[in-house]
């Protein structure tokens, strides 16, 4: 089993749509759990993270974590062009282990 | 408050040649991680340093590759001989401490590609 699932897409929806993205992971040992936002020939930006289950938002997006199914979500409502990007989402175990775990991100394009 | 610096943006090697990648991270930030990112592929994790100090190397090939952050200037990220395998977008993060990566900014990249 994999430690990270994520679908690559990619995802095509129209302005407006809500927009759900998806990872799975196999490790307990994870503290945080984190998206980020990746556009094309740039850098990953952290967009949100959470350190438990439940749900966290922030404006039109919504991280949700499910510990007891190993299961992440990011919601985006109201989606818009400028949201056309690669979406990632990454592992922390905290303290001072270093590195990140990450899928290999959601391809979105939101069409106008 | 300048971002994470990397340069360069690009870089064209032939095979055999060695790669410098650099990174300067932002002010403040005495962290620095350095991850790999393959076509089609999500970041894998390379290692992670602080000043004068190697952290954790678990990510890094056994062979032709290293890595440095000396006590002045960027952290270096060296790729010696380099194979066709190697042409990838190389992202260095930096963050004030290693306590969280939620504090960690990454840097625009450096897209290696090996001729």
């Amino acid at each position: 089993q994999k430690e990270v699932e994520q679908d690559p897409g990619p995802l095509s929806v129209p302005e407006g749509a809500i927009v759900s993205l998806n990872c799975t992971y196999s490790n307990s040992a994870f503290q945080y759990f984190m998206w980020y936002r990746q556009y094309s020939r740039k850098g990953p930006e952290l967009l949100m993270y959470t350190y438990s289950s439940g749900n966290k938002e922030d404006g039109r997006f919504t991280a949700q974590v499910d510990k007891s199914s190993k299961y992440i979500s990011l919601f985006i409502r109201d989606s818009q062009p400028s949201d056309s990007a690669t979406y990632l989402c990454a592992f922390d175990y905290g303290g001072s282990q270093g590195n990140l775990i990450f899928g290999k991100g959601t391809k979105l394009s939101v069409k106008p | 408050n300048a971002g994470v610096m990397q340069n360069p943006r690009h870089l064209v090697r032939r095979r055999g040649q060695e790669a410098r990648l650099r990174c300067s991270p932002m002010k403040g930030h005495s962290h620095v991680y350095w991850y790999r990112q393959l076509p089609e592929e999500g970041l894998k994790f390379m290692v992670y340093l602080q000043k004068e100090n190697i952290i954790d190397e678990s990510g890094m090939p056994k062979e032709r590759f290293s890595a440095e952050f000396p006590k002045e200037g960027p952290s270096i990220l060296r790729i010696q001989q380099v194979v066709r395998g190697d042409s990838a977008a190389y992202f260095c993060a930096s963050s004030p401490s290693g306590n969280s990566n939620t504090e960690a900014f990454f840097g625009q990249g450096t897209r290696l590609t090996v001729v």
